[in-house]
């Protein structure tokens, strides 16, 4: 069974400064891949970078990057010059499977940034 | 390109009411696809997929079913909603893209059960 814990319910953040959503995981499959998405208010769910198991480089997506620590099964996400358009719900999630499987999801963080 | 459909924004049903959402893909070919249900302030669940015509599988007994009658269409229903079927209900589609592997959601039906 595949386990993603988020353990931040809320983080506030200033305008312009980055910040780090946590993201652990778990699972014994030795392939698999990891994702971050962004939930405004409407609902939606954005699809914001992608990590495989065995890619040798962190991802990076303009503003976003994940850093990957795959001996520590952490997955964080960098945001860099926070807007305040980027509050919303981020959530954390994993397949084994990317693309066959269903995906796994966190808890979620609610990120709020202030002028 | 790859589109989701997904249908009705919202939702308001009494209790025993039955239900059924619809979703529907366009511009690909046997997607996975999946039905997810948020409850407010929480993470997603997954509550059935399915990775072709007639092929569901449930992750979690519940009052609700899932039916594939083709290829790009992914329906839930309920023959009697309970207030526990309250919530967020997303359907989501996955396959290869280039390099990266996607799933693409669906706007999303806010379905509130009184």
């Amino acid at each position: 069974a595949q386990k993603i814990t988020q353990t931040q319910p809320g983080m506030f953040v200033q305008e312009k400064e980055a910040v780090t959503l946590d993201c652990t995981y778990d699972t014994s499959d030795p392939s698999y891949g990891l994702f971050w998405y962004k939930q405004p208010s409407s609902g939606e769910m954005i699809f914001l970078i992608y990590q495989g198991s065995y890619d040798q480089q962190n991802a990076t997506e303009g503003r976003y990057s994940l850093n990957f620590q795959k001996a520590r099964k952490s997955a964080n996400l960098v945001i860099s010059a926070s807007q305040l358009g980027d509050s919303a719900m981020y959530f954390c999630a994993m397949s084994s499977e990317p693309g066959r499987r269903a995906l796994t999801f966190g808890s979620g963080t609610r990120l709020q940034v202030q002028p | 390109s790859q589109t989701i459909h997904q249908w009705p924004a919202t939702l308001v049903q009494p209790v025993g009411s039955p239900l059924s959402l619809e979703c529907t893909v366009e511009g690909t070919s046997n997607p996975n696809l999946y039905w997810y249900r948020q409850a407010a302030g929480r993470g997603l669940q997954l509550l059935f997929y399915s990775v072709g015509i007639g092929q569901i599988s449930s992750e979690v007994p519940q009052n609700l079913s899932a039916s594939r009658p083709q290829d790009r269409q992914f329906i839930l229903s309920s023959k009697k909603l309970l207030l526990s079927d309250s919530g967020f209900y997303l359907c989501a589609w996955s396959a290869r893209q280039g390099l990266v592997y996607g799933y693409t959601f669906g706007s999303g039906t806010r379905l509130t059960v009184v």
